[in-house]
């Protein structure tokens, strides 16, 4: 159980265009997801927490107008990536936050490689 | 401020050379402390949980222990199929949100 689905695991994108990817959790209903993003050999840099129903949270130096991020219901949320630059080529990470009782674990995607050109 | 410390940075053994990894936190009221394992080009797979000291966990050769300041990840007669990157991760205070270390590489040659 607790699977997470991302979709495109890549994409190729000229300089200027939106890209959007999306975030599943395909057997557990998740009300908050996270977006990371992780540069070459570095660790995960949390870049906001998306709750159902509501806005997300943006970590500080995160442009929100960017990093367009939307949870429409409690198994999706949608990273889109708009007026994508060179800069913005990475790779994101979604994860999902499962709960049951007293257990609160993070499952994570395969992540989204994406590069613009 | 939470600060989540993992070392060392890589880590290099040979087949069926046993070692452990290493995470020190720095944290107000510790929720439960994570261990992943990250593959290269791919998202955390996650392994453990462990919420309270003394608490410890076996997955195959790998088994997570849990004191007061830190936590250890023991790999038992690794192969080389062990090797990745291995990712700490603790949930505190009131906050739902973990912080992340910046992970042990590890390799493991046959």
């Amino acid at each position: 159980g607790a699977v997470v689905s991302q979709h495109p695991s890549w994409v190729i994108c000229k300089s200027g265009t939106s890209v959007k990817i999306e975030c599943r959790s395909l057997d557990f209903q998740a009300t908050t997801m996270f977006w990371y993003r992780q540069f070459p050999k570095q660790s995960l840099m949390l870049m906001a927490t998306s709750n159902e129903g509501s806005k997300a949270t943006y970590e500080q130096g995160v442009e929100k107008d960017k990093f367009l991020i939307n949870h429409a219901s409690l198994t999706l949320s949608t990273l889109t990536v708009t007026s994508a630059h060179p800069e913005d080529s990475s790779f994101y990470i979604c994860s999902a936050r499962a709960t049951s009782g007293s257990t609160d674990t993070q499952y994570f995607g395969p992540g989204t490689r994406l590069t613009v050109l | 401020e939470d600060q989540v410390t993992q070392s060392p940075e890589a880590l290099r053994l040979q087949e069926g050379e046993s070692s452990s990894l290493n995470c020190s936190y720095t944290v107000s009221g510790l929720r439960g402390l994570f261990w992943y394992r990250q593959d290269p080009g791919k998202g955390p797979e996650f392994l453990f949980t462990l919420y309270s000291a003394g608490e410890e966990k076996e997955k195959e050769r790998l088994k997570a222990t849990l004191t007061k300041k830190e936590s250890f990840l023991h790999i038992t007669a690794p192969k080389p199929e062990d090797s990745a990157t291995y990712l700490c991760a603790v949930q505190a205070g009131g906050s739902y949100i973990p912080t992340f270390g910046r992970g042990t590489s590890l390799i493991v040659h046959p």
